[in-house]
């Protein structure tokens, strides 16, 4: 069956510019959840939402990022005003539900911030 | 002090050998834990998550908890070159931080033949 899909797969952009990062979790899950892994901080937690509420969202670095999720299903994480140290893959992952044990992770946008 | 932490490698183990990966966490309210696979320039992918005190099998794997110590390990038995990636030990904590999982930074495996 089809797994958790994101796009782009690549995104090249300009210092300040704003980008949208678009994420579709494996139908019927209903906890969705974005990551961000560079080098040098390895995989970050950045917020989930669970239906298309976000209890958590204390990972969001700065207030240039935010992330909203309709119907339940599609997520876009939006980030303002990119700065270089933007740069990195930005991960998406569905569950069944909030909590549940299995993640299943999307292939990622890498994201590169000129 | 960061909440989980591994051993960076790389940890290179012949083929057939038993490789162990460790992990140390830092905050008791942790609930479950998880031990991930990431292939170079892949995502990650669950290997298996443990939440009570004690081993778990899963073919060839074994995951190890003990709370009191915040200790998590993962032993490969019989280990192949085609295990060789990144492993990632990540955290659940609880409350509204239950769909949060923090990951260490990752220890490197290679499996030579």
């Amino acid at each position: 069956g089809a797994g958790v899909s994101q796009s782009p797969s690549n995104k090249v952009t300009e210092k300040g510019k704003d980008v949208e990062l678009r994420c579709d979790p494996i139908s019927g899950h209903t906890a969705l959840y974005w990551y961000r892994q560079s080098l040098g901080q390895g995989l970050e937690f950045l917020i989930y939402f669970q239906g298309n509420s976000a209890p958590d969202k204390s990972g969001l670095p700065s207030d240039r990022f935010s992330a909203e999720r309709t119907g339940g299903s599609v997520s876009t994480l939006t980030i303002q005003r990119t700065q270089q140290e933007d740069s990195a893959v930005y991960l998406c992952a569905s569950s069944g539900l909030a909590g549940e044990n299995t993640q299943y992770f999307g292939p990622g946008t890498r994201l590169t911030v000129l | 002090q960061k909440e989980v932490e591994q051993n960076s490698g790389p940890l290179s183990v012949p083929e057939g050998a038993i490789a162990s990966l460790n992990c140390t966490y830092s905050d008791r309210g942790s609930q479950s834990f998880f031990w991930y696979r990431q292939y170079s320039g892949k995502s990650p992918e669950l290997i298996m998550f443990i939440y009570s005190n004690g081993d778990k099998e899963d073919g060839r794997f074994t995951a190890q908890l003990n709370k009191a110590s915040q200790y998590v390990s993962l032993l490969i038995r019989d280990s192949q070159p085609s295990d060789s990636a990144t492993y990632l030990c990540a955290s659940r904590g609880g409350g509204t931080s239950y769909g949060k999982l923090t990951f260490g930074q990752g220890t490197i495996l290679t499996v030579h033949p």
